[in-house]
C-alpha cells in the first residue's frame, strides 16, 4: 500500500519566494497532521486537519504559514513570503480518527532551504 | 498538561549492548503510549505501542511496558545492531489525535 507522499523531496529557493509543499495521505485516513523538525526546536506540530477541516493551528508560526486540506486526498502548507529561518525538514503525516489508539503514519519529508 | 519527557541523548553502545532509553509522562486519565524511530533522511515511523497499563509492546526485538504506578515507558533491547542507529520518539496519546511527542533521543551503534 502506498504511504504518506509528500512533494518535493528537496526545495531550495531564495528568501522572499513562494514555497508549497504537497502531502498526499494515505486513501481513507481522516486525519492530517503537518510538523517542522529541526535541530534547535525538534519536532514540532504545525497544524492538523480531521476531515478537511483545520481543528488546531496553534502551533502555525505567524501569518505567513497557511495551510490548506481542499479534499481528502491532498493537502498543502505555504510559506509566503519564505525566510531563511523557515529552512527545516516539514513532514506530512496522516491517521484514521474514531478508531482508538491509531497511529500516525509519516511522509518521507521536504527538506526546505531557504537562502 | 500532557507531557512526554525523554532522556537526552546521543546514546552510544557497542554492538550487541544492552539499550535502554527512559521515557516518562505526565497526562490525565489513561493515555496510549507509543515509540516512534526515525532512521536518517525517512520520517518517524512506529515502532510499538501500549494501550493500557501493563502492556507490553514489542516489535523488532525491542520492547517497551507501560507503567502507570511510575508514569513510564522505557524502550529496551537485549542486543543492538549497527541497523538500529536512529533517533528513537516516545509519543502519547490520549483520545484525540494529536499525539504529544519527547523529544528524541539519538542512538548510535558502533561495530
Amino acid at each position: 500500500d502506498a504511504g504518506v507522499i509528500q512533494s518535493p523531496r528537496h526545495e531550495v529557493t531564495e528568501m522572499g519566494q513562494e514555497v508549497t509543499l504537497r502531502c498526499k495521505p494515505i486513501s481513507g485516513h481522516n486525519s492530517l497532521f503537518w510538523y517542522r523538525q529541526t535541530m534547535m526546536r525538534g519536532l514540532e506540530l504545525l497544524i492538523y486537519f480531521n476531515n478537511n477541516v483545520p481543528i488546531d493551528d496553534s502551533g502555525m508560526p505567524e501569518d505567513r504559514f497557511s495551510a490548506k486540506m481542499p479534499n481528502a486526498s491532498f493537502s498543502t502548507l505555504k510559506i509566503q513570503p519564505s525566510e531563511p529561518r523557515d529552512s527545516a525538514v516539514y513532514f506530512c503525516a496522516s491517521s484514521l480518527q474514531g478508531a482508538p489508539n491509531q497511529p500516525q503514519h509519516f511522509g518521507d519529508g521536504t527538506r526546505l532551504s531557504i537562502l | 498538561g500532557n507531557s512526554v519527557t525523554q532522556m537526552e541523548g546521543p546514546v552510544t553502545l557497542s554492538e550487541e549492548a544492552f539499550l535502554t532509553i527512559n521515557c516518562t509522562y505526565t497526562a490525565t486519565g489513561y493515555p496510549s503510549l507509543f515509540w516512534y524511530v526515525q532512521y536518517p533522511g525517512e520520517g518517524l515511523q512506529l515502532l510499538l505501542k501500549a494501550t493500557k497499563a501493563d502492556d507490553k509492546g514489542s516489535n523488532k526485538g525491542f520492547e517497551a511496558t507501560y507503567r502507570k504506578e511510575t508514569t513510564s515507558f522505557h524502550l529496551e533491547k537485549g542486543s543492538v545492531q549497527v541497523s538500529d542507529s536512529a533517533v528513537y520518539f516516545c509519543a502519547l496519546g490520549r483520545g484525540t489525535d494529536k499525539l504529544i511527542f519527547g523529544t528524541g533521543t539519538r542512538l548510535q551503534v558502533f561495530p
